[in-house]
């Protein structure tokens, strides 16, 4: 079992709609989770972090986890083209390394 | 502020040639992380440095790769005798420490012909 599950995509969602990108991870002790954001020929960049369980909600992004599933997802309200990316699950696990899931890639249809 | 910054953004080289890849990191962020990521595919961890403390070595592919760190400054990755499976994007990202988020360079984009 990978440490960071991420279904690869692609997923494709009309402009306007909810984007919902999931990601699983094995480690139970696993305390911090990040969201990055990386279009095409780019370096990732960190959109999102959570450390609770429940939601956290940033503009028109919400990240939510629940530890108890061992699941965490980034929710994308109002869906851009601008926001057509391959995303990017990060978990710190439990011996605090970083370990990233292979993204899932987005596309917003106009 | 500045960002991490690397240098170069691009390097193309022949096979077989040693490379040297900087990454400045953010300043004042103690940790600093070396990754690849190959056409299309995921993010491979390489290397970590945080402060003075022994570096995580356990991502490196072979002894044909190694990095430096001095302190919280400025970090290189070297490869060695290189080989056309070394062609990937070299990713440097640094943060407050190993639990915080971390925040990437541009990449150096390396070309093995």
């Amino acid at each position: 079992q990978k440490e960071v599950e991420q279904n690869s995509g692609p997923l494709s969602v009309p402009e306007g709609a909810i984007a919902s990108l999931n990601c699983t991870y094995s480690d139970r002790g696993s305390q911090s989770f990040f969201w990055y954001r990386q279009y095409s020929g780019k370096s990732p960049e960190l959109i999102m972090f959570i450390y609770s369980n429940g939601d956290k909600e940033d503009g028109r992004f919400t990240a939510q986890l629940n530890k108890a599933s061992q699941y965490v997802s980034l929710l994308i309200r109002d869906s851009q083209p601008s926001d057509s990316a391959t995303y990017l699950c990060a978990v710190i696990a439990g011996n605090e390394k970083l370990t990233f899931g292979t993204g899932t890639r987005l596309t917003i249809i106009p | 502020g500045a960002g991490v910054s690397q240098s170069p953004s691009n390097k193309v080289t022949e096979k077989g040639k040693d490379v040297e890849l900087r990454c400045d990191p953010i300043s004042g962020h103690t940790a600093l992380y070396w990754y690849r990521q190959r056409l299309g595919q995921g993010l491979e961890f390489l290397i970590y440095f945080q402060g003075n403390s022994a570096p995580d070595k356990s991502g490196l592919p072979s002894d044909r790769f190694s990095a430096e760190r001095t302190g919280e400054s400025v970090s290189t990755l070297t490869i060695q005798r290189t080989q056309q499976e070394d062609s990937a994007v070299y990713l440097c990202a640094s943060s407050h420490g190993r639990s915080k988020p971390q925040h990437f360079g541009d990449g150096t984009r390396l070309s093995i012909l």
